[in-house]
């Protein structure tokens, strides 16, 4: 079993949709990152959760660490938000990354 | 802002030659990783460094070794290239403890995308 699972693998949208990417994991965590990758490959850090919620623009992000489980949510999307979707967790000391493998959004105009 | 700086962006090299990656992490940050994501594959974590000692490893192969210097930049060496060794190496940075709450948030670079021939 991965330590980190994503839902679903391949995702397309209509613009404007409301999205939902989930991710479950299965170590101790100290936080959890969730990244976009657009396809030339670059990574950005889209948000870092140790408990609770967060928003930022249009996205909104949640983790809940007794189930651990953690959601990304993406409101009224938009052909540009298409990238890959990529939940990471941070073990128990901070260091070592652990990837999912990562959910490829296609919004359509 | 400044970001983290990689170069090359983009590198190739024959079977059996020896590469060198450089990352240049955001100033005043003194924690490195390097990562490598294969085609089609998720991100590996290889090894990172903490005020110029290794700190952790990961599945970072014997052929590869890498350092940090005394200005926090980071070198990843890599001998006897092999056609598997193709893939998009990334550095990250973060914050020293005493500078950031949380301190573990990871700031990516470009990437150097490498192809072995």
């Amino acid at each position: 079993k991965n330590e980190v699972e994503q839902s679903p693998q391949n995702l397309t949208a209509q613009e404007g949709e409301f999205i939902t990417i989930n991710c479950s994991y299965s170590v101790g965590i100290s936080a959890l990152h969730w990244l976009q990758q657009h396809p030339g490959g670059g990574i950005v850090s889209l948000f870092m959760l140790s408990s609770g919620k967060k928003k930022h623009g249009r996205l909104i992000a949640t983790i809940n660490i007794q189930e651990k489980h953690s959601s990304l949510h993406i409101t009224a999307s938009h052909p540009r938000d298409s990238a890959v979707y990529i939940c990471a967790v941070s073990d128990n000391y901070g260091q070592n990354f652990v990837f999912g493998p990562g959910t490829r959004l296609s919004v359509l105009p | 802002a400044a970001g983290v700086i990689q170069s090359p962006r983009h590198l190739i090299k024959e079977k059996r030659e020896t590469a060198t990656l450089k990352c240049y992490p955001i100033p005043r940050h003194d924690t490195v990783y390097w990562y490598q994501q294969g085609p089609g594959q998720d991100p590996q974590f290889l090894i990172s460094f903490y005020e110029k000692m290794q700190s952790d490893k990961g599945s970072i192969p014997d052929r590869f070794s890498a350092q940090q210097f005394s200005d926090y930049h980071s070198e990843l060496n890599m001998s006897s290239l092999e056609l598997g060794d193709s893939a998009l190496y990334f550095c990250a940075s973060s914050s020293p403890y005493r500078l950031a709450v949380p301190p573990d948030e990871q700031f990516f670079g470009p990437g150097t995308r490498l192809t072995v021939l």
